[in-house]
Parts: structure tokens; sequence; C-alpha cells
């Protein structure tokens, strides 16, 4: 059911600061990890994805990171902006994008002007 | 590209309604589509997988006969939540994709099930 008062973990930054979001996902076994952003009252969007043969991907002004070792994966954003402001979730799965996710808990991202 | 629409974004209704929940992918087809809640400042949990033309494979927890899944084109998968009660107020998202495992899944804006 659900949880009273439960709250997201927050990190603020000034805009134009780069942002690094972290995340331990749980499986040894999974293959394959993305981040999505969600603003409020809407869906996910995809920001990047990164299989678990590489432990780097860039796209723009976002890169992933991933170490298998210690099951930590991160998110940096480059130059923050007021419209970066949103949740950020991790995901994992043990095949692909198009198979079954298991999601983190979710980060609150917050841009200071 | 890789458009999915939910539909309604919002429903409001009394306890003891049925209420069906439309997830169209608009521009691709979907094999897979995934139907996930939402309670608020929490993360998304997998209620159940679909698949064109197949039975829904349910999430431990989550009932069959309370959440009924129909999955009847490559374009088009159905949430009916059954007999609904307040406890059923939730964020209802799904997501689609097309190939198994190269492409990401496309998640719909969600509709907001509120149960009075």
């Amino acid at each position: 059911g659900e949880s009273v008062g439960l709250h997201l973990p927050t990190l603020s930054v000034q805009e134009g600061d780069n942002s690094i979001i972290n995340c331990a996902y749980s499986n040894s076994a999974s293959d394959y990890f993305i981040w999505y952003k969600q603003e409020s009252g809407k869906g996910p969007q995809f920001i990047i994805d990164i299989r678990s043969n590489m432990d780097k991907r860039q796209g723009q002004r976002v890169t992933v990171l991933l170490n298998k070792t210690v099951k930590h994966l991160s998110l940096q954003i480059a130059a923050t902006q007021p419209g970066d402001s949103a949740v950020y979730f991790c995901a994992e799965s043990l095949t692909g994008g198009g198979n079954k996710l298991t999601f983190g808990t979710g980060t609150q991202l917050k841009v200071e002007l | 590209g890789a458009v999915v629409s939910q539909h309604p974004s919002r429903v409001i209704c009394k306890s003891g309604t049925s209420v069906k929940i439309e997830c169209r992918s608009l521009d691709f087809q979907a094999t897979t589509m995934f139907w996930y809640r939402q309670f608020p400042k929490q993360s998304l949990m997998l209620m159940a997988t679909s698949n064109e033309g197949s039975k829904a494979t349910y999430e431990q927890g989550v009932e069959k006969d309370k959440f009924l899944i129909n999955h009847a084109s490559l374009t088009l998968s159905t949430l009916t939540v059954t007999s609904a009660h307040p406890e059923d107020s939730s964020f209802y998202i799904c997501s689609a994709s097309w190939t198994s495992d190269d492409q990401p899944q496309h998640f719909g804006d969600g509709t907001r099930l509120s149960i009075l």
C-alpha cells in the first residue's frame, strides 16, 4: 500500500554546475541499465542506457558510468539547467531494454537559479 | 518517434466502479507492453507484462482478476481495474517496446486514478 511521508533523496545544484546522480543496483547478473527522467505528473522519459560490457557511455550533456564491481551506476549531467529539474530513476534488466525492468528508488534533482 | 499514448490521463470515480485504461503505441508496433503502478514519491513497480495475443504475466502479489490486461493488437493494450476501491488509487503507467533487447521501453504519460 501507499507509504505516508516517504521522501525521495534530493540533490540540489546551482544552474550551470554539473550534477551527479548515483544508483546502487541489486542484481549482479543484470546486463542492461538505463536512466529515466520523470517530470511531475508525467511518465518517465528515456535519457541514456548502457550494456554491462561497457563502463561509460556519453550522450548530449549526459554521461552514464557503470561500475560492476560495486554494482554502482551514475548519471552525470553537464551544465545543469532549470529544465533538468525532475526525478531521475535508474533501472536494470537481465537482458535488455525491451524486457522487464527493475527500477531504483529515484532521486529528486532541484536546479537553483 | 516512439510515442506512447495513454488514456485517460485522469479518472475520478466511485468505489465499486470498474475503470479501463488504454495504452497505445502511435508510431510503432509494440511486441510487449508493460503496466506499472506508482505511489507518490515512490518508484515504479511493475504489475504485469503483456505480449500481443497471449495472456499477461503478472508480478507476484498482483491480482490478475483485479487487474485485467488485454493486448489485442500490436498497438493497443488495456488495463481494467475491476471493482475499484480507494486503496487502488494510484498513478498507473504503461510502457511499450518493439524488440526484446535492443531498444528502451517508451512510456506513456500515466493515468491518475482516484477512487472515492
